[in-house]
């Protein structure tokens, strides 16, 4: 079966101090694999869809990389209003799509 | 201009009940989908429609049960309302065989809450 493990659970920044958010992965068969951010009472915003390892996608201070079994969401610089939860998902070619549980993102002043 | 919209926003209801939502979506895509996001907040998909036609079930109880009159519309109507009912249930849709990754774009969400 399809697994997404999403780490940290939460993880909380100051303003202008780079991380990144790590997504692990098994997938019979990679049809795609999502990054989304969710603001709280809001559904699911489409950020990147990555395919093929090495493929890089980047907006704003966010870059989303791919290996064969992760993925990496990368924020640079990152400001108050990119507080968050971001959810990693991963499509295969037959079958339903699979989320993690996210990484609530709290970035300060 | 909203891509994908749910209704109503927010559900407060009595156990027993029976409730509707609806989805519509004005992106022109073939495939609908619902999940329900639990109280720790993990998406698990319920039912996907394509043009019309269901292609995903998963292990949903009986009393949970999709239509989808046309492409652009898919509903949830629930029986006999149960506590552990209670989630949000998102919608969303996707071009299953236009867009070779199958991104998926959800809706606001509805805010169930059986009392």
């Amino acid at each position: 079966e399809d697994q997404v493990t999403q780490s940290p659970e939460a993880l909380r920044l100051q303003e202008g101090e780079s991380s990144s958010l790590n997504c692990s992965y098994t997938v019979s068969g990679l049809r795609g694999l999502f990054w989304y951010r969710q603001d709280p009472g809001k559904g699911p915003e489409f950020l990147f869809t990555l395919y093929s390892a090495g493929e890089e996608k980047e907006k704003e201070r966010l870059k989303a990389t791919l290996t064969k079994k992760e993925s990496f969401l990368h924020i640079t610089a990152p400001k108050p209003e990119d507080s968050a939860t971001y959810l990693c998902a991963v499509q295969p070619r037959q079958g339903k799509l699979t989320f993690g549980t996210g990484t609530r993102l709290q970035v300060t002043l | 201009d909203t891509a994908v919209s749910q209704t109503p926003k927010y559900l407060v209801t009595q156990m027993g009940n029976d409730k509707s939502i609806k989805c519509e979506q004005n992106l022109g895509h073939d495939t609908m989908y619902w999940y329900k996001q639990d109280s720790k907040k993990f998406l698990k998909i319920m039912f996907s429609y394509n043009n019309k036609e269901l292609i995903i079930n998963e292990t949903v109880p009986n009393r949970f049960s999709p239509k989808s009159p046309d492409k652009a519309h898919l509903n949830l109507h629930i029986n006999s309302l149960e506590l552990g009912d209670s989630a949000v249930y998102f919608c969303a849709s996707t071009s299953l065989f236009g867009d070779p990754r199958g991104t998926q774009y959800f809706g606001p969400g509805t805010r169930l809450l059986v009392l």
